[in-house]
């Protein structure tokens, strides 16, 4: 078990590039997050999986950001046409559904700079 | 709608002293509460949880955390803080995990400060 894994670390892009961001869940956890933190502030939710299924999407900051887990394992958070504003740490959680069990593992996250 | 409040931005502790953080939430049913930590540069690292039973809870790094529903509190505390708790501290409620799109609410964050 090596823990939840994101790549890249950090992603400095221009503004109006796309970016997207990955991350590998602790390997048995079927369910899987993305929130966005910005500087000040704690985690903010963005979407969420249940195996490939995204069961919950109304979060996603505009319709510029999109995420996928086409296998139900690893997942892709995409921001299109970045904005300055988008800048922040983009983290991923996993957690397996046990019970009422909803502890949730991070990974260190992705830093983005727009500039 | 669900929210965690974290009144204090910042707190400062002495090296040895006791420390209380503290958290309020609102939220309809029976919360599950967290308490996670975050080091510079890392991402956040669960210290503690309550989803049931026992409302005082301990957790690792020597912390526990207890669950007053009249108050709607789960404060964080530790006897002695050392110098490598100095870090920042969020406060998180979850749904149900019976429900679709269980997710965090977190709270703005404390951070802690250690002085010598």
């Amino acid at each position: 078990d090596t823990g939840v894994s994101q790549n890249p670390r950090h992603k400095i892009t221009k503004r109006g590039q796309n970016v997207t961001f990955r991350c590998d869940p602790i390997s048995e956890h079927n369910r899987l997050y993305w929130y966005r933190q910005t500087l000040g502030q704690g985690p903010e939710f963005l979407t969420y999986f249940q195996n490939e299924a995204q069961l919950e999407k109304s979060r996603l900051l505009s319709d510029r950001f999109s995420a996928e887990r086409p296998k139900g394992s690893f997942s892709t958070l995409e921001i299109q046409r970045t904005e300055q504003g988008d800048s922040a740490m983009y983290l991923c959680a996993s957690s397996k559904r046990t019970g009422e069990n909803t502890e949730a593992f991070f990974g260190q996250g992705t830093r983005l700079t727009v500039v | 709608a669900q929210s965690v409040t974290q009144p204090d931005i910042h707190i400062t502790v002495s090296e040895g002293a006791s420390l209380e953080l503290r958290c309020n939430y609102s939220y309809g049913a029976t919360p599950y509460l967290f308490w996670y930590v975050q080091s510079p540069g890392q991402g956040l690292q669960l210290l503690l949880k309550y989803f049931s039973g026992d409302t005082l809870v301990q957790g690792i790094k020597g912390f526990e955390a207890e669950f007053k529903r009249s108050q709607s509190s789960f404060n964080l505390r530790k006897p002695s803080v050392h110098w490598s708790d100095a870090a920042e501290y969020f406060c998180a409620v979850g749904a149900s995990a019976n429900q679709a799109g269980t997710a965090l609410i977190f709270g703005k964050g404390t951070t802690l400060s250690v002085s010598s």
